[in-house]
């Protein structure tokens, strides 16, 4: 079955940068776009930033367009999101989820909580 | 970026009973293609987001009948036949036609 896990949270300093992961397994990997959504403490859901199956597209909202940069590793079925100059409003739980037909996002990790905080 | 707006924010509902949860949103999200990309998700606590209908009306696999979708342009509706106690949660619509992709800001469902 689908299994997405993401990795690579903690707490850091604003200003700072962070990379977090995103493992996947139980699906081709390499046919599928990804998404990754956050969701800060006690609020909904943002989404950030998704990325082409083979990486050639990229989007990103505006609140981390600049700061954030969204790659993939199709050999290592693994997701990224290098989050740099980090600010305290970036503090969330980061989910990635996979991109299935009829642009639906239809798994979603348990998510890696982010903490920026001095 | 295209604004989703659900009402009500907060839906307290007796075990049994139906429910419904309305979105909008601040432009058509039909795409170029002919087709409505809204989607519904149902987040329990604790639990990371989970699909439950996608292109406006479609169940995702294994989501129960009881709930449904309807609705087009700029207008949709999540609607439970009858209220279970895992329903619980939060439910988001989302737009998937334009980017940025877009969420409602949430309806809580809790049990009377």
């Amino acid at each position: 079955q689908v299994q997405l896990v993401e990795s690579g949270g903690g707490v850091v300093q604003p200003g700072r940068s962070l990379r977090l992961s995103c493992a996947a397994s139980g699906f081709t990997f390499s046919s599928h776009g990804m998404h990754w959504v956050r969701q800060a403490p006690g609020k909904g859901l943002e989404w950030v930033a998704v990325i082409w199956y083979d990486g050639s597209n990229k989007y990103y909202a505006d609140s981390v367009k600049g700061r954030f940069t969204i790659s993939r590793d199709n050999p290592k079925n693994t997701l990224y999101l290098q989050m740099n100059s980090l600010r305290v409003e970036d503090t969330a739980v980061y989910y990635c989820a996979r991109w299935g037909d009829d642009k639906r996002l239809d798994s979603w990790g348990q998510g890696t909580l982010v903490t920026v905080s001095s | 970026d295209i604004v989703m707006t659900q009402t009500p924010l907060s839906s307290p509902v007796t075990l049994g009973q139906p429910a419904s949860i309305s979105c909008r949103s601040s432009q058509s999200l039909e795409h170029s293609d002919g087709n409505t990309y809204l989607s519904w998700l149902q987040q329990r606590p604790g639990q990371p987001p989970r699909l439950l209908i996608y292109k406006v009306s479609n169940r995702f696999s294994g989501v129960p009948d009881r709930f449904s979708g309807s609705g087009a342009g700029t207008y949709f509706t999540l609607k439970i036949s009858r209220v279970e106690a895992e329903d619980v949660g939060v439910y988001y619509c989302m737009q998937t036609t334009q980017f940025s992709h877009t969420f409602g800001q949430g309806t809580k469902l809790e049990i009377k």
